[in-house]
């Protein structure tokens, strides 16, 4: 299976931040990578695919990067609403896997 | 618009069988893959498998052949059994939209293994 690494496994920041989280992929999964935000009690919500595309209707704040085997999510400007957890995902081979998660909470 | 509705028992006792439906609205289910996933509590997710509507299925070896989907063409739905549960069976499962990049999810829905 494709390990994926993430990290920080968690953090605290404050409104207006720049925020980055890394993931890494085990092997080459060229640019075929997503990024999930998910809230407590919901269903993770699709925001990037393909590495760096973004998805219909997320804000701009959201970016991505990457390929091969690292990859890098940004929100540009954290806003109250991002408070969430994010979850990277490969899928260029099967089992599709995730990454263990991100928290992030308001400093 | 596109909405994935989850249904099913939501406790299952050790060694039985857990079944579970997604009902989709707003799409056909002929026109996409169809994945489900599950989340165990305050962990992360797993993808369990997916499923064309022609047949092609994928699952994931973490479940040792436990995992069966199908779909109903004709109910618009497609369906998850895992036999042989024990409590690491305990999750969320969500059911979503496509294979790759899942782009619609269900609300999920938990169910606990236990006596």
């Amino acid at each position: 299976d494709i390990q994926m690494t993430q990290s920080p496994s968690s953090l605290s920041a404050s409104v207006g931040d720049r925020l980055t989280i890394t993931c890494q992929a085990s092997q080459d999964i060229d640019n075929c990578l997503n990024w999930y935000q998910q809230k407590p009690g919901k269903a993770p919500k699709l925001l990037i695919y393909d590495a760096s595309n973004l998805e219909t209707g997320v804000p701009s704040r959201f970016s991505g990067s990457g390929s091969g085997t690292d990859f890098t999510f940004t929100i540009s400007s954290l806003q109250p609403e991002d408070f969430a957890t994010y979850y990277c995902q490969q899928y260029d081979y099967v089992p599709r896997t995730f990454g263990g998660g991100t928290k992030v909470e308001i400093k | 618009q596109v909405q994935l509705q989850e249904a099913g028992p939501g406790l299952v006792k050790p060694s039985e069988t857990l079944s579970l439906t997604c009902n989709v609205s707003g799409d056909s289910i002929s026109s996409y893959y169809w994945s489900w996933i599950r989340q165990p509590p305050g962990k992360g997710l797993e993808w369990i498998g997916y499923i064309h509507y022609s047949g092609t299925t994928n699952y994931n070896p973490s479940l040792k052949s436990r995992a069966t989907i199908s779909v109903d063409t004709s109910k618009n739905q497609a369906s998850l059994k895992v036999t042989s549960v024990t409590a690491a069976d305990t999750a969320v499962y969500y059911c979503a939209r496509n294979g790759d990049r899942f782009d619609y999810w269900g609300q999920g829905t938990l169910v606990i293994v236990s006596s």
